[in-house]
């Protein structure tokens, strides 16, 4: 069975913390995403990386930064945490291509208190 | 990626065909169509793509307007465990790799 593996269910962090959210595959995908999903605005892309130390962000990108040292392992950072980060994130791979399926790990909701 | 559009909500009873629809009145010749569906409390799973064709597979069918314009996802006989989200999106074959949802149809399934 293909996998996507997010390192955390739930998460709490206090305000201001640094926040690592990690992110694990192991289909060898060269494409690998970060998106976070709020009730009412479904799910929107942060960034996104298309091989190993190349990123593009997406459609909120602001607050966050990645990171894509190895091929299989896509690292979302809050660099300082805030309350309006509070959320569900969810990550993706894909191989290259239109054609191809994307598959997704089981999220992490984030709570910053 | 060109826009596509759902209704917001849809309600089936169970054991019943669901026909989902979308439109991409924008749809480019090398636009795939993708659906994807997302169960409460999990990551979106792929369900279904296609190009031009009609499409098959074990979860649901795919049925692609003659223009293109617009598709729709059919679920044969909807089950309780078909409640979810779904998702229609569109994958240009050539450019780019970002894989951008909409905000789906939510599907009722009622026993």
């Amino acid at each position: 069975d293909v996998k996507v593996t997010q390192s955390s269910r739930y998460l709490v962090k206090r305000t201001g913390e640094k926040v690592f959210l990690e992110c694990v595959q192991d289909m060898d995908h060269e494409n690998m995403f970060w998106y976070r999903q709020d009730p009412g605005l479904g799910l929107r892309l942060i960034y996104f990386s298309y091989d190993v130390k190349m990123k593009e962000k997406g459609d909120i990108p602001e607050g966050y930064s990645v990171s894509r040292e190895k091929k299989e392992r896509f690292s979302l950072i809050l660099e300082s945490a805030s309350t309006n980060q509070t959320s569900m994130y969810l990550c993706a791979s894909r191989q290259g291509g239109g054609s191809t399926e994307a598959f997704f790990g089981q999220g992490t909701r984030l709570t910053v208190v | 990626d060109a826009k596509t559009t759902q209704p917001n909500s849809m309600e089936s009873n169970e054991e019943e065909p669901v026909h989902l629809p979308c439109n991409h009145s924008t749809i480019s010749g090398t636009d795939y169509i993708h659906w994807y569906r997302q169960l409460p409390s999990q990551g979106p799973e792929y369900v279904i793509h296609g190009l031009t064709s009609n499409v098959n597979n074990r979860m649901a069918s795919l049925a692609i307007a003659e223009d293109r314009k617009s598709s729709t996802l059919i679920l044969h006989r909807a089950t309780l465990r078909d409640a979810a989200v779904y998702y229609c999106i569109l994958r240009d074959y050539n450019a780019g790799n970002m894989l951008t949802f909409g905000g789906g149809t939510r599907l009722m399934v009622k026993p």
